[in-house]
């Protein structure tokens, strides 16, 4: 079955500064990409998605970077703030089911 | 519009109770999705039911685990005999739906789950 490695499992950057969170994925068949985010005690919040017949996604600070031959897939988030603080899962999905990565908890310091 | 909903949003019970766990997924939406999350890991996907389709059960860890949905509304996970190790949040999620396409999912808030 499909397994997502997420790397790395803990990342701390300075306000301003980028953060880089990658995924890898081991079903070529799987077509659909999603970033969460979940803050402590909270429900995960679809921040952004992408498909497999797309290579790159962005949405203001935050972009998503697909390698559909290398079976990777990295979130990007630029000019980092406090409010970015928080656990970031990456999923992968063909029929619906979501496998998810373990999880980066991004701390961003003032 | 309402989002997700689950109950209960806590529950203790002893080993070796059964418990049913609630869901109430977004009006409209064909396919539904339960997932577990222990502390401090990632979501493990449980089930998932789309439409009058089979639901997909390759996720439930034992036979301890069940779950059915009422035509395209409520679902329930059952665990029958709980053990401590299935202490964690039960996370349900809904979606447009049709199999074959993955829509954005939308998930409730959760019920936390402690076996003592």
């Amino acid at each position: 079955g499909e397994n997502v490695e997420q790397h790395p499992s803990t990342l701390s950057v300075q306000e301003g500064d980028s953060a880089v969170i990658k995924c890898t994925y081991s079903d070529s068949a799987s077509n659909y990409f999603p970033w969460y985010k979940q803050e402590l005690g909270k429900r995960p919040q679809l921040i952004i998605d992408i498909r497999s017949n797309v290579g790159e996604k962005k949405d203001q600070r935050i972009a998503v970077t697909l390698n559909k031959t290398a079976k990777h897939f990295s979130l990007h988030i630029t000019e980092t703030q406090p409010e970015d603080s928080a656990v970031y899962f990456c999923a992968a999905s063909k029929r619906g089911k979501l496998i998810f990565g373990q999880g980066t908890e991004l701390s961003v310091k003032p | 519009g309402a989002g997700v909903s689950q109950s209960p949003s806590n529950k203790v019970t002893e080993k070796g109770k059964d418990v049913e766990l609630r869901c109430d997924p977004i009006s409209g939406h064909t396919a539904l999705y339960w997932y577990r999350q222990r502390l401090g890991q990632g979501l493990e996907f449980l089930i998932y039911f789309q439409g009058n389709s089979a639901p997909d059960k390759s996720g439930l860890p034992s036979d301890r685990f069940s779950a059915e949905r009422t035509g395209e509304s409520v679902s329930t996970l059952t665990i029958q005999r709980t053990q401590q190790e299935d202490s964690a949040v039960y996370l349900c999620a809904s979606s447009l739906g049709g199999r074959g396409i993955t829509y954005e999912q939308y998930f409730g808030p959760g019920t936390r789950l402690t076996v003592t």
